[in-house]
C-alpha cells in the first residue's frame, strides 16, 4: 500500500497566486521529500526536509513537515504558468537504502 | 552528463512476449531502483539494488526480474508480458547514504496488448 496521500489530487488557479499541496503518512520516517514531473517526463527533486526540521525553504518553496500529525504541506508562492505539472511527495525510512515510497500527486494547473 | 538514460523510450508487445529495459547511469551511484507509474496511482517500486551484484524487491515484484551485472546499469526484465504490466516505467539512481535524491530517468512507456 501507498505510504503517501496528497491533497487535493487536482488545484487548478491563477498566476501570481499561491499553491498548497498537503500529504500525509503513515508511519515513522527519515525524511520527506517533494518531487516534481511535468507532463511525459520524468521526476525531478524539489526539496528534502529531515524527520526533525519543521520548516524548509528553497526560492519560493517552502515546506513543512509535523511528524506528530504524519503530514507535510508545499507551498508554492506566486505561481507561474510554468509551475502547471505534478507534484509528488514521497517518504523515506531509516535503514531502508533511501527507497521513497510516493504518494499518488497533485495535479497543478497554473493558468496565465 | 546525461545523468539516468532508460531504453528504449517507447515498446509495444503481445502477451507472453519478453523484454528488457535498460537503465543506465554515469553518476557513480550505488543505489538504483525500478519504478512503475500508472494513472492516478503514483509510483510503486519494483525491485532496487543497493550496489553491484545485489537486488532486492520493492512493492511489486511479481512478473519482473532484475539484474545488476556493472555498477552503471540496472536492467527489468519481463519474461511473459501481461496487459496489466502496461505501464510508464521509470528508473531512478541515488548516493551511497540512507537520505538524498533520487535522479529519475525520462521514463520507458510500455504497452503490452
Amino acid at each position: 500500500s501507498q505510504q503517501g496521500e496528497e491533497d487535493p489530487q487536482a488545484l487548478s488557479i491563477q498566476e501570481g497566486e499561491n499553491a498548497t499541496m498537503n500529504c500525509s503518512y503513515k508511519t515513522s520516517i527519515n525524511n520527506l521529500q517533494w518531487y516534481r514531473q511535468n507532463s511525459g517526463r520524468g521526476l525531478v527533486h524539489l526539496i528534502l526536509i529531515r524527520s526533525n526540521e519543521r520548516e524548509k525553504h528553497s526560492g519560493r518553496l517552502r515546506v513543512t513537515l509535523d511528524t506528530s500529525k504524519k503530514s507535510s504541506s508545499l507551498l508554492i508562492t506566486a505561481s507561474r504558468a510554468a509551475d502547471t505539472a505534478s507534484y509528488f511527495c514521497a517518504t523515506a525510512f531509516l535503514g531502508g537504502y533511501n527507497k521513497l515510497i510516493f504518494g499518488a500527486g497533485t495535479r497543478l494547473a497554473v493558468h496565465p | 552528463n546525461a545523468g539516468v538514460t532508460q531504453t528504449p523510450k517507447f515498446r509495444v508487445l503481445k502477451t507472453g512476449q519478453s523484454m528488457t529495459l535498460l537503465c543506465a547511469q554515469d553518476m557513480n551511484h550505488e543505489y538504483m531502483y525500478w519504478y512503475r507509474q500508472d494513472p492516478g496511482m503514483g509510483l510503486r517500486l519494483i525491485h532496487y539494488s543497493v550496489g553491484e551484484g545485489t537486488t532486492a524487491k520493492g512493492e511489486v515484484p511479481d512478473g519482473y526480474n532484475v539484474s545488476r551485472l556493472k555498477k552503471q546499469n540496472f536492467l527489468l526484465g519481463l519474461e511473459s508480458a501481461a496487459p496489466s504490466q502496461t505501464s510508464v516505467y521509470f528508473c531512478a539512481s541515488s548516493e551511497l547514504r540512507d537520505t538524498g535524491e533520487l535522479f529519475f530517468g525520462e521514463g520507458s512507456r510500455l504497452t503490452v496488448l
